[in-house]
């Protein structure tokens, strides 16, 4: 089975200050891995994803991952952080095609709080 | 990527009553999730809609309580029927375009029941 820990229920950084937001997981094959964000009554945004290749992965607004395979990790970062990243973040997990089925397996989510 | 149109946005029902969620897609899609969320919390699957047949269900979720319908590749139904008030969350649809790209969401639904 598959699996995600985000051990930080909540993360509070500075603005212009780098964040990280924390992931780690497990899964039987190749992972794919996504990064999404959920701002106040609304819908997940995705941001960006690992999929295979180069293990520092670039996304929307700035924000970057890198996936760690001997750690099992995927943390999401962002050099200067701004009050408008205030948010829900969620990270999702599932198999590679073939390996298993297609749904996602999500974080408890960690929010993360930007301070003016 | 492909939008999902969601709705309603938000709602608030009697008890015992049922509710009807819609989820529409402007483009084919080859799997669609309903999900569960509580405010601030993780998202749970509820079940997997196929297009045509009945929806695969995870363990906690039935078909009696959350009947599904796919009658084809863009739209989406969810109701929740005979509700009480643990039944008051977000519902949130779910579409996965090719195998290797990321799933994307609807707005959700916020249900109160009361």
């Amino acid at each position: 089975a598959q699996s995600v820990a985000q051990p930080e229920d909540q993360v509070n950084v500075a603005e212009g200050n780098p964040l990280t937001v924390k992931c780690t997981y497990s899964v039987s094959g190749n992972p794919y891995l996504f990064w999404y964000v959920q701002y106040p009554n609304r819908g997940l945004q995705f941001l960006l994803k690992y999929i295979t290749g180069d293990n520092l992965v670039k996304g929307s607004y700035g924000f970057e991952a890198e996936f760690n395979k001997s750690q099992t990790s995927f943390h999401l970062k962002k050099p200067s952080a701004l009050v408008s990243d205030s948010a829900l973040y969620f990270c999702a997990v599932r198999d590679e095609p073939g390996a298993g089925s297609y749904q996602l397996t999500f974080g408890k989510g960690t929010k993360l709080s930007v301070i003016p | 990527s492909a939008v999902i149109s969601q709705k309603p946005s938000r709602d608030i029902c009697q008890r015992g009553t049922s509710l009807t969620i819609q989820c529409q897609v402007d483009s084919q899609v080859t799997m669609m999730f309903w999900y569960r969320q509580q405010p601030g919390q993780s998202l749970t699957l509820i079940a997997t809609a196929n297009q045509g047949s009945e929806a695969t269900y995870e363990s906690g979720f039935v078909i009696d309580k959350f009947p599904i319908s796919r009658p084809n590749l863009t739209f989406s139904t969810l109701t929740v029927s005979n509700m009480s008030p643990e039944d008051s969350s977000i519902y949130l649809c779910s579409g996965l375009g090719l195998p290797n790209t990321e799933a994307f969401f609807g707005q959700g639904t916020r249900l109160t029941v009361v």
